[in-house]
């Protein structure tokens, strides 16, 4: 059986801060693909990124990053210099099935961004 | 392009009432899914589509089918609700192409159901 785990139920921080959502995952799969998510307070969801088992490559898009270590099954997900406009719940998700097939996801962080 | 559409935004029924959500797609993806969200359990899974003709079960089908007879279009039906379908429904669709991966979404269906 396959686990998502989001340990940080709220956080809040200040705006300009950086803050760090941590996702820890369980599979026995050796392939297998995880993915972050936002849910901003207006309700829709959107995709953010997804990777494979087999890229441990650390990725930048912005202001944002993502950490992928296999060897703690944990996919953190960083907020650099956060806005305002980054306050929303933010999901990880986890599939073994090659794709968006079976995918779990984690309960997922509130993050809270103040002026 | 519309996106991915899902109609309608909110929707009260009764137990034993049947009905369809809408979800239709203009980006000509392959691969549509339906979702619920639920306070504190995040997005389960529902049902899966990777083309027209093709359907599969997520992690909670039960009480719902789906049929994908186009690319475009990827309907919901509850057979037979009940108070435990109340939640959020979400559809997506996914570009995949050698390069990326994209999902995206649908604005959301809020069902309650008495």
């Amino acid at each position: 059986a396959q686990k998502v785990t989001q340990a940080q139920t709220e956080i809040s921080v200040v705006e300009k801060e950086d803050v760090t959502l941590d996702c820890v995952y369980e599979t026995r799969d050796t392939t297998y693909y995880l993915f972050w998510y936002k849910q901003p307070p207006s309700g829709e969801l959107v995709f953010l990124i997804r990777r494979n088992s087999f890229d441990e490559q650390n990725e930048i898009s912005g202001r944002y990053s993502w950490n992928f270590q296999k060897s703690t099954s944990s996919f953190n997900f960083t907020i650099t210099a956060s806005q305002v406009v980054d306050s929303a719940v933010y999901f990880c998700a986890l599939s073994v099935s090659g794709g968006y097939q079976k995918v779990t996801f984690g309960t997922g962080t509130k993050l809270q961004v103040i002026p | 392009n519309a996106g991915v559409t899902q109609t309608p935004k909110f929707q009260v029924l009764k137990t034993g009432q049947s009905m369809t959500l809408q979800c239709a797609q203009d980006m000509n993806h392959e691969y549509m899914s339906w979702y619920r969200q639920d306070p504190g359990m995040g997005l389960r899974l529902i049902h899966y589509s990777v083309g027209a003709g093709i359907t599969d079960q997520g992690e909670v089908p039960n009480g719902y089918n789906v049929s994908r007879s186009t690319t475009e279009d990827f309907p919901l039906r509850l057979l037979s609700a009940a108070p435990s379908q109340t939640s959020v429904y979400f559809c997506a669709s996914t570009l995949q192409t050698s390069s990326q991966e994209t999902q995206y979404f649908g604005p959301g269906t809020r069902l309650l159901v008495l």
